[in-house]
C-alpha cells in the first residue's frame, strides 16, 4: 500500500526556521516525483514544489521559490520542505504528495499542520 | 497566476446527476488534456479522482466523470449519495509548467 507518512505539527515563531518531512512507503521512491501543497484554513489548494528523486530536478511555484527549498534523501525514501525565515502567512496544512508525471497527484499525505505566531 | 474558476457550492438531491465546471483559460486548461479532479471529504486529505481529463484512477467509481471543452472543463457526479457531500478541485498544467488549482466547489447532498 503507498503510504506518504507526515512529520507532525509545528508551533513557531516569525523569523524561525522549520523543516518538515514526508516518507514514501509501499512503492519505488525514485520513480515518482514527490512534493508539496499548501491550504490555508478554510481555503483552497495551492501547489509549492515537486522534486524528483532520481535526479532531484525541482520544480516551484512562481509564489514559492526563493521562499521555501524542496529536498529529498532517497536513502531514507524521504522528501523535506524547508523555511529559512518564517511568516506568519506561512501558518497553513501542508500535503505531502506523488505525482508519476508532474501532472497530477496520485497519493496525499495526511497533511502537516504550521503555526507561526509571536 | 489565478486559481481557475469554479462555482463556490453546487448541490442536488440523493439520485440525481450534478456537474461542477472548472473555467481556465488558453494558457492552462486550453492548452492540455491534462485536467484532474480531487476530492477533499471533510477533515481529510484530497484524493485523486480523475486525471487527464476523463480518467478514472482504480477504486473510483464510475459515477465520476470528466470533461472538456475549449478552456473550461467539468466534473460530473451522476446518482448523487451522500457519501459524494465535499469539496471539489479542479487542477491544470499551465503554458509556464505550474499547476494551478481550481478555486473548490462544496457539494451538498440534499
Amino acid at each position: 500500500e503507498v503510504q506518504l507518512a507526515q512529520s507532525g505539527a509545528e508551533l513557531k515563531k516569525p523569523g524561525e526556521s522549520l523543516k518538515i518531512s514526508c516518507k514514501g512507503h509501499g512503492y519505488k521512491f525514485t520513480n515518482y516525483w514527490i512534493g508539496w501543497v499548501r491550504q490555508m484554513s478554510g481555503k483552497g489548494l495551492e501547489w509549492m514544489a515537486l522534486v524528483h528523486p532520481g535526479d532531484s530536478d525541482t520544480r516551484y511555484s512562481p509564489s514559492s521559490e526563493g521562499h521555501v527549498t524542496i529536498s529529498v534523501d532517497k536513502s531514507i525514501t524521504t522528501a523535506f520542505l524547508q523555511w529559512r525565515s518564517l511568516k506568519a502567512s506561512d501558518t497553513a496544512m501542508y500535503f505531502c504528495v506523488r505525482s508519476p508525471t508532474t501532472i497530477y497527484f496520485d497519493a496525499w499525505g495526511q497533511g502537516s499542520l504550521v503555526t507561526v505566531s509571536s | 497566476q489565478s486559481a481557475l474558476t469554479q462555482p463556490a457550492s453546487v448541490s442536488g438531491s440523493p439520485g440525481q446527476s450534478i456537474t461542477v465546471s472548472c473555467a481556465g483559460t488558453s494558457n492552462d486548461v486550453g492548452s492540455f488534456d491534462y485536467v484532474s479532479w480531487y476530492q477533499q471529504l471533510p477533515g481529510k486529505a484530497p484524493r485523486l479522482i480523475i486525471y487527464d481529463v476523463n480518467n478514472r484512477p482504480s477504486g473510483v467509481s464510475n459515477r465520476f466523470s470528466g470533461s472538456k471543452s475549449g478552456n473550461t472543463a467539468s466534473l460530473a457526479i451522476s446518482g448523487l449519495q451522500s457519501e459524494d457531500e465535499a469539496d471539489y478541485y479542479c487542477s491544470s498544467l499551465t503554458t509556464t509548467t505550474t499547476l494551478l488549482f481550481g478555486t473548490g466547489t462544496k457539494v451538498t447532498v440534499l
